[in-house]
C-alpha cells in the first residue's frame, strides 16, 4: 500500500535560516509527488510537483528514488512562508492523492 | 472566474439530522473528490467521482453518501447525522488523470451537536 511519511509536525525557523521539509513515500510504481499548502483561513493550494522541476516562491522539491523522499528546500525562510505544508502522492491507477500528515512551518522574526 | 465552491461554509446541526455538503466546479473538470480534514489537519479520502454516474469509497470508512447527475456538482450527504461526523470536508476536482495537481474549494466545517 502507498504511504506519505511528514515525520515532523512543527519545523519552527528564525526569518532567513534556511527551510526543509522532510517528506519519505512508499510506493511500488513510478511515483508523482506534490507539495500543497494551507495558509491560516486559506483554501488548500498546490505549490508544486515534482514532474514540473519548478521553483515556487523559493521552494524546490527534488525527488530522490533511491532514499524515496521528496523533501521541501528553500534557502531563506519568509515570515510569509508560515502555513502548514502537506506532501501527497498520486495513485495514478486511480487518480487519487494521498496526503502525508502534515508539517505545520512557522517562521519567526 | 473558474473555480470550486463549497456551501454552507460552516454548518452547526443537531445529532440526527440529515444534511447536505455542496460542491460545485466550474473548472471543467471530469474528476471530483470529497476529503475529510481531521482536528489534526491530517486529509483522508472518504470518496471520489471519475465522471458523471461514477462514484467510489475512498481510504477512509464514512458513513456519508455521494452523487453525481452533473459533472459539476458533487454533492456529499449524511443521512443522520452524528458527534463524530464532526470535522472539515473539502471537495476538490482534477483533470483526468490528477498529474496537474486537485483544485481545492473552502471548505466546510461542520459541528453536530
Amino acid at each position: 500500500a502507498q504511504r506519505v511519511t511528514q515525520p515532523e509536525k512543527l519545523l519552527s525557523v528564525f526569518k532567513g535560516a534556511p527551510v526543509e521539509l522532510k517528506c519519505n513515500y512508499s510506493y511500488s510504481g513510478s511515483p508523482e509527488l506534490f507539495w500543497y499548502v494551507q495558509y491560516s483561513r486559506q483554501r488548500l493550494q498546490l505549490l508544486l510537483r515534482h514532474i514540473s522541476r519548478e521553483s515556487i516562491k523559493g521552494f524546490t522539491a527534488d525527488l530522490n528514488k533511491g532514499e524515496t523522499s521528496f523533501h521541501l528546500k528553500k534557502p531563506f525562510a519568509q515570515e510569509e512562508d508560515s502555513a502548514m505544508y502537506y506532501c501527497a502522492l498520486l495513485n495514478s491507477g486511480y487518480s487519487t492523492l494521498t496526503f502525508g500528515k502534515g508539517t505545520m512551518l512557522l517562521v519567526s522574526p | 472566474e473558474a473555480d470550486i465552491y463549497q456551501t454552507p461554509r460552516y454548518l452547526v446541526i443537531g445529532t440526527g439530522k440529515k444534511i447536505t455538503l455542496e460542491c460545485s466546479q466550474t473548472m471543467g473538470h471530469d474528476k471530483m473528490y470529497w476529503y475529510q480534514q481531521d482536528p489534526g489537519m491530517e486529509l483522508h479520502l472518504i470518496h471520489y467521482s471519475y465522471g458523471v454516474n461514477s462514484t467510489e469509497k475512498g481510504d477512509l470508512s464514512s458513513e456519508s453518501t455521494v452523487s453525481r447527475i452533473r459533472t459539476e456538482h458533487f454533492p456529499l450527504t449524511l443521512e443522520s447525522a452524528r458527534p463524530s461526523h464532526t470535522s472539515q470536508y473539502l471537495c476538490a476536482s482534477s483533470v483526468v488523470g490528477g498529474r496537474s495537481g486537485y483544485t481545492f474549494g473552502s471548505g466546510t466545517r461542520l459541528t453536530v451537536v
